[in-house]
């Protein structure tokens, strides 16, 4: 199936931009998207479909994709942002939805 | 609003069955594909299976086929897992959420299966 790869971990201090990345066969192809989970808290959805925000996302949260890899951007990081990202598509040949490992955003 | 609510989450020993539900208002729940999703203690999401608004198509997680079966009431607005011969490894976090053209767009608080003996 399907195979998404995320860095472990991705630090920043505030203020700063942060670029996680989520690699994935031909990834540009697909509907890419990304939540946002707290600590003890459910996932959140922050980017549809590459690159759209579901209202109350606020702007800062962007994302791309491109090839074999996607990305999701935070800019101006905020205490806030730390949390863990995953990526995720849906497998049409499989018929399976397919997490990325995550990536803990640490706000230094 | 729109709200999903998990329940039927306990510890039991391997081998045995449960059944999770999760409680669908605030939308029109038979026009939506459901998941379930699970997260280990510390580890990542894991998606276990979905299901058609109309119930005619479901799709597992290969960990899982066989052993678990998701299904859904209409009238009631609920979504089931049914999960058979536990193993402990199935210890999780389970979550339900709804399926907006592909993307997971709104998620349960989730509900604790224990598997221990």
């Amino acid at each position: 199936s399907f195979l998404l790869t995320q860095p472990p971990s991705v630090s920043v201090t505030p203020g700063q931009t942060a670029r996680i990345t989520c690699g994935g066969n031909n990834i540009g192809g697909e509907s890419v998207h990304w939540y946002q989970q707290r600590p003890g808290q459910a996932p959140i959805l922050v980017v549809y479909d590459d690159s759209d925000r579901p209202s109350g996302i606020p702007e800062r949260f962007s994302a791309s994709t491109s090839g074999n890899t996607a990305t999701l951007t935070v800019s101006r990081v905020e205490a806030g942002d730390e949390a863990d990202y995953y990526c995720q598509v849906w497998d049409g040949r499989s018929d399976q939805v397919v997490f990325g490992g995550g990536t803990k955003l640490t706000v230094l | 609003q729109v709200q999903l609510v998990e329940s039927g989450g306990a510890v039991v020993q391997p081998r045995r069955s449960l059944r999770l539900s999760c409680a669908a208002s605030g939308f029109t729940f038979n026009t939506y594909f459901m998941h379930w999703v699970r997260q280990t203690p510390g580890k990542g999401l894991e998606w276990v299976a979905a299901l058609s608004f109309d119930a005619r198509k479901s799709s597992y997680a290969d960990s899982v086929r066989g052993r678990f079966t998701i299904s859904r009431d209409n009238y009631r607005n609920i979504l089931y897992l049914q999960m058979d011969s536990l193993r402990v490894e199935d210890t999780a976090v389970y979550y339900c959420a709804r399926d907006e053209a592909g993307d997971l767009d709104v998620w349960g608080k989730g509900t604790m299966v224990s598997v221990s003996s």
